[in-house]
């Protein structure tokens, strides 16, 4: 398997631009993870779904965030307007139902907002 | 409110040696803890999972104990080697399916 795939790798763009990442999960995986990493805040959770379907969106900044999942092999996170705050790498991350073992991460996206 | 720490945001010990990384929460009641390895630029990658009826767990040269009374996890890498140098990041769960919550990691050098 692939593993979690999320693209871009690294996004740089200016304040008020739209932003969208994506993000695929590894096949047969049931739970979705959008992570924010920060140096003062470490590792954060933005949002979660379950089979498609949004379980848990409080970790979402503001009303400029949002993310979707249409089907089981596809996720986006999508910033509009951007500020230069939300510069961050975003990391998705999957895990089967029940598991409870690991957390596959891809290898993140590295926004830059200027 | 609910809080994860690591012991320090930075460990430098010398090749050989044992390194010990500590993971203290508070106002959790976890049922599982975890242990990810992070490169730079890379994602976090699991290493090891202690339930919360289990004192103690091992992997190679790893291993995770895990105290509820004291509401504290050390993290043990025995024979430290200079490719060991990473971030370790410590995570909670309440059960098996709820979301993983990380505290903010210890970067780990190891000196040749």
């Amino acid at each position: 398997d692939a593993g979690v795939i999320q693209s871009p790798r690294h996004e740089v763009t200016e304040m008020g631009q739209e932003v969208t990442l994506r993000c695929k999960p590894i096949s047969g995986h049931d739970y979705l993870f959008w992570y924010r990493q920060t140096m003062m805040r470490g590792l954060e959770l933005l949002i979660y779904f379950n089979n498609n379907v949004p379980i848990d969106d409080s970790g979402m900044p503001e009303d400029r965030f949002s993310a979707k999942m249409p089907n089981a092999s596809f996720s986006t996170l999508k910033i509009q307007p951007s500020e230069p705050r939300d510069s961050a790498v975003y990391f998705c991350a999957s895990k089967r139902r029940g598991d409870t073992g690991e957390l596959f991460f891809g290898e993140g996206s590295r926004l830059t907002v200027l | 409110s609910q809080k994860i720490e690591q012991n320090s945001e930075a460990l430098n010990i010398q090749e050989g040696k044992t390194a010990t990384l500590t993971c203290n929460y508070t106002n959790y009641s976890p049922a599982y803890l975890q242990w990810y390895r992070q490169d730079p630029g890379r994602g976090p990658v699991f290493l090891l999972l202690i339930r919360e009826n289990e004192k103690e767990k091992r992997k190679e040269r790893l291993k995770v104990t895990f105290d509820t009374t004291l509401k504290q996890s050390l993290f043990h890498i025995t024979a430290s080697q200079p490719a060991d140098s990473a971030t370790y990041l410590c995570a909670l769960e309440a059960s098996g399916n709820t979301p993983l919550v990380f505290g903010k990691g210890t970067r780990l050098s190891v000196i040749a």
